[in-house]
């Protein structure tokens, strides 16, 4: 059974720069995407970006200015840096395996990230 | 950019009854990349269905999928108390390569 966990700070000032880690168990890291999205307080579903098993990125143009995904498949971990943050930013951040025809079935919990002062 | 609308907003219905959920996009999707999901308050998204007609592993056959084109619905046949949430659709394809509607929520 595939897991996901989020990890990282719930608190991030402005114009710094938020950093989640999402680790991956009971499944391989191989031939899959993984996505970062978010929700923000009350709001829907936002796409932020996938980054493939080799490295290779997508990325939803309205943040890819500042947003970076990257792997460390040593760790079985992937990564979201997202820079310059505003109280817009804040949201709950989900991590998700996408799979067949790039539905997402398997997601972390979420983790609550507040930008704020 | 393709925009998903879901209709209604709010959908009120008693246990028992059908729900017809329905996800429109602004330019044709391709059927294989429709997918619908369930959230429940404080909860991660649950997949549904995927190809937007086929279930995926354990969800119930109370749940059923369809659509073309630009016209997509999703049918609860007979809610179960535990179904009461909020439904998102979402589709893959042109840039950004991910979007999901504005969800539709389920109430009693």
């Amino acid at each position: 059974q595939v897991q996901l966990q989020e990890s990282g700070p719930g608190l991030v000032k402005p114009s710094e720069t938020l950093s989640l880690t999402c680790t991956i168990s009971g499944g391989s890291i191989s031939s899959y995407y993984w996505s970062w999205i978010r929700q923000s307080p009350g709001k829907g579903l936002e796409w932020i970006g996938y980054i493939y098993y080799s490295g290779s990125t997508n990325y939803n143009p309205s943040l890819k200015s500042r947003v970076t995904i990257s792997f460390d498949t040593s760790k079985n971990q992937f990564s979201l840096k997202l820079s310059s943050v505003t109280a817009a930013d804040t949201a709950v951040y989900y991590c998700a395996r996408v799979s067949s025809q790039y539905s997402h079935d398997y997601w972390a919990q979420g983790t609550l990230v507040t930008v704020s002062s | 950019e393709i925009v998903l609308t879901q209709s209604p907003g709010t959908l009120s219905l008693s246990p028992g009854e059908r729900a017809t959920l329905s996800c429109r996009a602004s330019q044709s999707v391709s059927s294989s990349y429709l997918a619908w999901y369930q959230q429940k308050p404080g909860q991660a998204p649950r997949l549904l269905i995927y190809g937007a007609s086929s279930r995926a592993t354990g969800i119930p056959d109370r749940f059923s999928g369809s659509g073309s084109g630009t016209d997509f619905t999703l049918t609860i046949s007979r809610l179960e108390a535990e179904d009461f949430a909020v439904y998102y659709c979402q589709q893959y394809g042109s840039s950004p390569a991910v979007t999901f509607g504005g969800g539709t929520k389920v109430e009693i």
